[in-house]
């Protein structure tokens, strides 16, 4: 259980243009999701705590207006990184945040998206 | 402020020796505390979690874990080290609903 998918694995654009990632919790309904940031050889960087029906909220220094979340359904969150420049390339990860009665709130992570922006 | 040390960015152990991942935290509150593994190219996998009770926690793969209060950590431990242990590992705390990431330890395992 707990399985949390995201789409696509791998991505390359072209700068200027944007490109959309997919969080999907698979088992369970997640009211609340989150978007992280990796740099290789480094720890996940948190971008934005994504809410069900509400808008996101960005870490201090995340362009809200560049990463675009939508959180539209207890299942599913969007990343929109808009206009994307060589910069923006990085490993993308988004982990679902599992509610069980009774114990803390564990978040549940997505494979990454590698996004390369040419 | 809540915050995660992971000492030693690399750990190298030989094939069946003891794997032993240190991790310190700084809360102002009971802690709750994670070990997630990362593999190349991967998401992070949940390993095992301290909330309360028992302070031994036991995960999967073998790994666990151990709260000591006294000494703010929770090292992670496991007493055979398999070549697909090979990856890195992350200690993080709860804080506010998010989660608070150590730097990462790098586990390499020799034949």
């Amino acid at each position: 259980g707990a399985v949390v998918s995201q789409h696509p694995s791998w991505v390359i654009c072209k700068s200027g243009t944007s490109v959309k990632i997919e969080c999907r919790s698979l088992d369970f309904q997640a009211t609340t999701m989150f978007w992280y940031r990796q740099f290789p050889k480094q720890s996940l960087m948190l971008m934005a705590t994504s809410n069900e029906g509400s808008k996101a909220t960005y870490e201090q220094g995340v362009e809200k207006d560049k990463f675009l979340i939508n959180h539209a359904s207890l299942t599913l969150s969007t990343l929109t990184v808009t206009s994307a420049h060589p910069e923006d390339s990085s490993f993308y990860i988004c982990s679902a945040n599992l509610r069980l009665a009774g114990s803390v709130n564990t978040q549940y992570f997505g494979p990454g998206t590698r996004l390369t922006v040419l | 402020a809540q915050s995660v040390t992971q000492l030693g960015s690399h750990v190298s152990v030989s094939e069946g020796a003891l794997v032993l991942l240190r991790c310190n935290y700084s809360s102002s509150v009971p802690p709750y505390l994670f070990w997630y593994v990362q593999y190349p190219n991967q998401g992070l996998q949940l390993l095992l979690k301290y909330t309360t009770g028992a302070t031994l926690v036991k995960g999967i793969n073998g790994f666990e874990a151990e709260f000591k209060k006294s000494e703010t950590s929770f090292h992670l431990t496991k007493p055979s080290a398999h070549m697909s242990d090979a990856a890195e590992y992350f200690c993080a705390v709860s804080y506010g609903g998010k989660l608070i990431f150590g730097q990462g330890t790098e586990l390499s395992v020799k034949p």
